[in-house]
């Protein structure tokens, strides 16, 4: 069964621009979750997508925004990008069929931003 | 909010020794433990979790034990090899109604030395 997919992997933008991520989930999972990856913040939580509703959200501003779609494919968007917006951007998948809990990540997409 | 506190920050072992990581969660509410390792360039991989109910996890040379009572949790590592270096993290969540948001420890690079 294939991983969880980002694209793209790299992605350089200019301060004001806004940019569009892309997430495929594993095959059969519902649960999407994005999460911003700093050296100076770690790993922090942005949203979770779970049958096209946002069911969960982190502290970031309005500018941070996502969607996800029937088959679970899940995009996130930041507009009027600024300098502290780069990092790497992680999204991760859970079943939800089960019990389970599992979060399984993507290899994630690095955004810079000039 | 959920407040995950990680040490060490960076954990230097002889390769064949034991390595130890230990993190503390402040909502008592908490009830799902996962442990995260990520290589350079990669995800977050999951390796090992643990839920509330259970108070020890073993699979292999990786081990997780928790605390509910004094809220903290570790990691174990026995046997430790060259591929076990990376980035290793913990993290916490209340996983009500199913809803994802992993709370994460701040991570521990960990070298194993040949």
């Amino acid at each position: 069964k294939a991983g969880v997919t980002q694209t793209p992997r790299y992605l350089i933008k200019t301060r004001g621009q806004q940019v569009t991520l892309s997430c495929s989930p594993i095959s059969g999972h519902r649960s999407v979750s994005w999460y911003q990856q700093t050296p100076g913040q770690g790993l922090q939580f942005l949203f979770e997508y779970f049958s096209e509703t946002q069911r969960n959200k982190g502290n970031f501003p309005g500018r941070f925004s996502g969607r996800q779609f029937s088959n679970s494919r899940s995009e996130m968007n930041v507009s009027t990008l600024e300098l502290g917006d780069s990092a790497l951007y992680l999204c991760a998948s859970t079943s939800q069929l089960t019990a389970d809990n599992e979060q399984y990540f993507g290899p994630g997409t690095r955004l810079t931003v000039t | 909010g959920e407040n995950v506190e990680q040490h060490p920050s960076t954990l230097s072992v002889q390769e064949g020794d034991s390595a130890v990581i230990k993190c503390t969660y402040s909502d008592s509410a908490s009830n799902y433990f996962p442990w995260y390792k990520q290589e350079l360039g990669k995800g977050p991989q999951l390796i090992i979790d643990i839920r509330s109910n259970v108070g020890e996890k073993k699979d292999q040379r990786i081990a997780v034990t928790l605390n509910k009572t004094a809220k903290h949790f570790s990691l174990h590592i026995t046997e430790t090899q060259p591929e076990d270096s990376a980035v290793y993290f913990c993290a916490a969540s209340n996983m009500v109604q199913g809803a994802q948001k992993l709370v994460f420890g701040q991570g521990t690079r960990l070298t194993i030395n040949p």
